[in-house]
């Protein structure tokens, strides 16, 4: 069974701090991944992609992937209360029951920024 | 620019009774299309992707279907809903290349209570 994985949370962290989210996976094979932001209530908006082993940064948000360890991190720099949010992991995976290209979610980690 | 639309925004329906939700994608040709279910506590759970019209594949067996009768028209189904089927209805499109990383994008959501 191909799984990603996440700390449910909740992850709480301060206004300004850097809050970092966490995401295994168990396929060797996976060639993208992503992270996604779902506020209560709506529905999941793309934030970062990776294809890559090593950093990406977009604006406050840094997305790490290490394909050796099966890992990938999202870390948000200065942290706002507009961050709070459900992020979803998920990851690309060939050849899955024979098709080819769907993803593979987490159920997310659920973060709250203290103002 | 790529927009997804889907209708309605709620639902609530008796149990037995029929479901059809509708997803519309403007500004691409030929996208892949996906239709998702998020239950309550639970992940993203894909339940069928197309590449193009009249194709269609079901990933988890179930009361549901889905048809592409156009293509940037993805259709959701069932003759008679179950509690079961109550959660948030997502439709997602990539793009088709071959070389896509198949980032996918989501509609608003439709979230379906059967009672």
């Amino acid at each position: 069974q191909k799984e990603v994985e996440q700390n449910s949370g909740p992850l709480s962290v301060p206004e300004g701090a850097i809050a970092s989210l966490n995401c295994t996976y168990s396929d060797r094979v996976s060639q993208s991944f992503f992270w996604y932001r779902q506020y209560s209530g709506k529905s999941p908006e793309l934030i970062m992609s990776i294809y890559s082993n090593g950093d990406k940064e977009d604006g406050r948000f840094t997305a790490q992937l290490n394909k050796a360890s099966q890992y990938v991190s999202l870390l948000i720099r200065d942290s706002q209360p507009s961050d709070s949010a459900t992020y979803l992991c998920a990851v690309n995976l060939l050849n899955y029951g024979g098709s080819q290209g769907n993803l593979i979610f987490g159920k997310g980690t659920k973060l709250s920024v203290k103002p | 620019s790529q927009t997804i639309h889907q209708w309605p925004a709620t639902l609530v329906q008796p149990v037995g009774s029929p479901l059809s939700l509708e997803c519309t994608v403007e500004g691409t040709s030929n996208p892949n299309l996906y239709w998702y279910r998020q239950a309550a506590g639970r992940g993203l759970q894909l339940l069928f992707y197309s590449v193009g019209i009249g194709q269609i594949s079901s990933e988890v067996p179930q009361n549901l279907s889905a048809s592409r009768p156009q293509d940037r028209q993805f259709i959701l189904s069932s003759k008679k809903l179950l509690l079961s089927d109550s959660g948030f209805y997502l439709c997602a499109w990539s793009v088709s290349a071959a070389s896509s990383y198949n980032e996918q994008f989501f509609g608003p959501g439709t979230r379906l209570t059967v009672l």
